[in-house]
Order: structure tokens, then C-alpha cells, then sequence
């Protein structure tokens, strides 16, 4: 089953204890992102990768870390987290082609709390 | 920089039709999305425009005009498994990773 996937689901942590949430995606997509979701905010990008060894920041990058050494895996890092980051965070993958202009297909997203 | 705009909610009786506005102001569009996001779910996919018109899928249909910067989703015949968050979406053409999203329509429909 073509799928994304994301883990740990949920997570409840301590401020300044590093983590790591990762992604996977088999349907060899190029295109990887990361947003977080808050109340009255929408989803905002925090990193997203073209391809393999290729990234950038998307709007919210700071305390973020992200690595794309291999196609299918995009693993977010926080770090030293803060309660700031307690928010609900989604990976998406997308092969860009097509008429569906690079349509996205999100992972079931990973609810983080930072006490 | 984008700025994109939607209305916080909207409220429609079963079998009814609701339009959902996006209006959005862009340095570069390069292409508009529309997704459903059901409670506790992650969004799916409805449709993209690029270039101005109406694109119908089913009883969804989505509208673009680049000169107004404007787009609406047309849901008809609206069902109840249709309450959801509809969430608008633009690519720039300064960078095509890079994608800005609306704070999303809350649609709740009654019967």
C-alpha cells in the first residue's frame, strides 16, 4: 500500500530532551516536506527536500533540524525542544508530476507535547 | 512573501451547495491547491489549478483567477461526511518546494 509514515504518533517530552520524529515513504517520491499545525494557523512549512542531500527552510524552520540522505526517509530533529513546539506535525511526499501539479500525499501526522 | 486568506467557518445544510473563497496575494504563483482535512486526520488532496478556470471533479469544483489572485472550491450536494476543514494552498515560483497554506475553512454540515 502506497503510504507515508510517521512515528512516534504521539510523544510527550521534557524541554531541552532531543528528538526525533521520523518519516518514510515508499512510493519513491522526490519531494519531501514537514509542517506543524496550531489552532487558527494552518499548516506552515517547517523544512521540505527536493531530493536526496537537498534542503531548505520552509517558514518556521527555527529549532529544526531535517536530513535527507536516503529517498524514502526524512526524519524531523528537535534538537532542544521548548514548549513553543508542542503542536501537531505532518511529512508529506509528492512526486511533482503530472497534472496535478506535485499533489501531496501526508503521513498520519505525530501530536508532540514539550512540557 | 504570500498572504492567503479564507473564511474561519462555514455552515451549509445537507444537500446545498457551499463556496469556500481563497483570496491570496503572491510574489510568484505558480499553482493553487485545494484539501479536505477531516477531524484528527491528515489532509487529502482535492484538486490544483494553474491556470484560470474551473476544473470539476465530481460534486467538486475548484476556480481560479490569477489576475484577482482568487480561487473558490465549490462543494454541491453537499453529504455529511463532506463537514471537514478545506485548507487553500499556493506554490510560488520562487522556490517550487516551498508551499503556503491558508488557516483553513471549517464546513459544517446539518442535516
Amino acid at each position: 500500500e502506497a503510504q507515508v509514515t510517521q512515528n512516534p504518533r504521539y510523544l510527550i517530552t521534557v524541554t531541552g530532551k532531543k528528538l526525533t520524529v521520523t518519516c518514510s515513504q515508499n512510493m519513491n517520491h522526490e519531494y519531501m516536506s514537514w509542517y506543524r499545525q496550531d489552532p487558527g494557523l494552518g499548516l506552515r512549512q517547517i523544512y521540505y527536500s527536493m531530493n536526496v542531500e537537498v534542503t531548505d527552510k520552509g517558514d518556521v524552520p527555527e529549532g529544526y533540524k531535517v536530513s535527507r540522505k536516503e529517498k524514502r526517509n526524512f526524519p524531523l530533529i528537535l534538537e532542544s525542544p521548548s514548549p513553543n513546539q508542542t503542536s501537531l506535525y505532518f511529512c508529506a511526499s509528492s512526486s511533482g508530476l503530472g497534472t496535478s501539479g506535485g499533489e501531496q500525499f501526508f503521513g498520519p501526522g505525530t501530536r508532540l507535547t514539550v512540557l | 512573501g504570500q498572504n492567503i486568506d479564507q473564511p474561519t467557518e462555514m455552515t451549509a445544510t445537507e444537500g446545498a451547495i457551499v463556496q469556500i473563497n481563497c483570496t491570496y496575494q503572491t510574489s510568484g504563483f505558480n499553482g493553487l491547491f485545494w484539501y479536505q482535512q477531516h477531524a484528527g486526520e491528515a489532509p487529502t488532496f482535492l484538486s490544483y489549478n494553474v491556470l484560470d478556470g474551473l476544473e470539476e471533479k465530481g460534486r467538486f469544483s475548484s476556480f481560479l483567477s490569477r489576475s484577482k489572485g482568487y480561487s473558490y472550491l465549490l462543494l454541491k450536494e453537499l453529504q455529511m461526511k463532506d463537514s471537514a476543514s478545506y485548507l487553500c494552498a499556493v506554490k510560488s515560483m520562487d522556490s517550487w518546494g516551498k508551499l503556503q497554506f491558508g488557516a483553513g475553512t471549517q464546513v459544517v454540515v446539518t442535516p
